[in-house]
């Protein structure tokens, strides 16, 4: 089975810095690979997705997230964050190879920035 | 308006009891799955069900069931037997086909919170 691991619980940082969040899978074969964003009070909305090509993959709100298959890694950046993008953040993995279809997720880091 | 609805959004229930949580897609989609959302321990999964009919028990199944009598609908009973049932509940739905997902992603519902009293 599939183990999705984000390495920070909880990131604090003030406006303007820069982010990345870790996310690393166990899985060696061929994924799909996701992060999704919950703003508080609100639900899970899809951030970006990696399925092949580019493995630099740009999303909404300035965020992006590398691939990098040797590392099972991939991790999410935004050069300059916002007080709104307070959320918590989710990697999630499927493994394109199963045929069940079961995506996994890690555990969540909760983002706050400071104005 | 396409989407994943879930209802209640707010859901008491006394211990002993059992109660169950809808999720409707109207997006023709062939997956659905039930995640259960807990402070610092992120989405686990609970049942999912890839084709009508059929269901499979994810990581903390037990204590809940679930059915797929149509392809838009989802579902999913608290039972009493369920230890710890506050939570926040998650519905989700995608589409399957070869390449497991390939160009697809999966989309959530607003959430249902139940809180055993």
């Amino acid at each position: 089975a599939q183990s999705v691991s984000q390495h920070n619980h909880h990131v604090i940082l003030s406006e303007a810095a820069s982010l990345e969040l870790g996310c690393n899978y166990s899985y060696g074969g061929t994924v799909n690979l996701f992060w999704y964003v919950q703003y508080p009070g609100q639900h899970l909305q899809l951030l970006l997705k990696y399925f092949s090509g580019d493995p630099l993959v740009k999303g909404i709100k300035g965020f992006e997230a590398e691939f990098i298959k040797s590392k099972f890694s991939f991790n999410l950046r935004k050069p300059s964050v916002q007080w709104s993008d307070t959320a918590e953040y989710f990697c999630a993995v499927i493994d394109r190879g199963s045929t069940l279809g079961r995506l996994y997720f890690g555990r969540g880091t909760q983002l706050t920035v400071w104005p | 308006d396409g989407g994943i609805t879930q209802s209640p959004k707010y859901l008491f229930r006394k211990e002993g009891q059992n109660v169950t949580l809808s999720c409707e897609q109207n997006l023709n989609h062939d997956a659905m799955y039930w995640y259960r959302q807990d402070p610092g321990q992120g989405l686990r999964l609970i049942y999912y069900s890839q084709i009508v009919n059929d269901f499979q028990k994810g990581d903390i199944a037990e204590g809940y069931s679930v059915s797929r009598e149509k392809k838009e609908s989802f579902p999913l009973t608290v039972t009493s037997a369920q230890k710890n049932p506050t939570a926040f509940y998650l519905c989700a739905s995608g589409f399957t086909g070869t390449g497991a997902f390939s160009g697809n992603t999966i989309y959530f519902g607003e959430g249902s919170w139940l809180t055993v009293v």
